[in-house]
């Protein structure tokens, strides 16, 4: 039983170039949450998505979009990439959205800005 | 700002004994709090929740406390085993469904 599937799993990028990053969530979820996790912190939230629409997004800059897919896959979508984006990119998987379940992540997309 | 705070970066246990692990949030509108595990190069592995109904909820060695007049949760991993050394995340929620807020994180360390 597949669990959430993130890729790439690590990725290397310079400065000024655009990332787009992947999830496939658990089967039968519809919501699908991304996180940045910075070394040394806990995951910070920037966007949530259930049913293709966007519920809820934290305190990132616009250069930060994503997207869900009608099979509930989603992308996260980073441009004009600043050293400070590097990091470990995570996204968690839950049945839906309109209460509180736990949340399952994938093993996370580690991005290096150059 | 810091709405989840876990102030022991880490934490040293001897195998077989008990392990507390302890987390603070600020947010009185937070109703629902996780405990995650996470090891290196992997993501955060799901452990146990609890609703803000409730002031305990235990799952094998896991046992969740939740204090919310002093706004504090801890999780009690009872016995300790080596196999449990790993960085746990406390996590909470408020009525922005399963948007989780996240604390810093306890490495623990469980010696044989």
């Amino acid at each position: 039983d597949a669990g959430v599937t993130q890729s790439p799993t690590h990725l290397i990028k310079t400065r000024g170039q655009h990332v787009t990053l992947r999830c496939s969530p658990i089967s039968g979820h519809k919501s699908v949450s991304w996180y940045q996790q910075v070394l040394g912190q806990g995951p910070q939230f920037i966007f949530q998505y259930y049913e293709k629409e966007e519920r809820g997004r934290g305190n990132f800059p616009d250069r930060f979009s994503a997207r869900q897919f009608p099979n509930y896959s989603s992308e996260l979508n980073v441009n004009a990439l600043l050293l400070g984006d590097s990091a470990l990119y995570l996204c968690a998987s839950s049945l839906q959205g309109w209460e509180n379940t736990e949340a399952f992540f994938g093993q996370g997309t580690r991005l290096t800005v150059v | 700002d810091q709405q989840v705070k876990q102030n022991s970066p880490s934490l040293s246990v001897q195998e077989g004994r008990i392990s507390i692990l302890n987390c603070d949030y600020t947010n009185s509108m937070f109703d629902y709090f996780l405990w995650y595990k996470k090891y290196p190069a992997e993501g955060p592995t799901f452990l146990i929740s609890i609703s803000s109904i409730k002031d305990k909820n235990e799952d094998g060695r896991f046992t969740v406390f939740l204090n919310k007049s002093a706004k504090h949760l801890s999780l009690h991993i009872v016995p300790s085993q080596p196999g449990d050394s790993a960085v746990y995340f406390c996590a909470a929620s408020g009525n922005n469904f399963n948007k989780f807020y996240f604390g810093s994180g306890t490495k623990l360390n469980v010696k044989p």
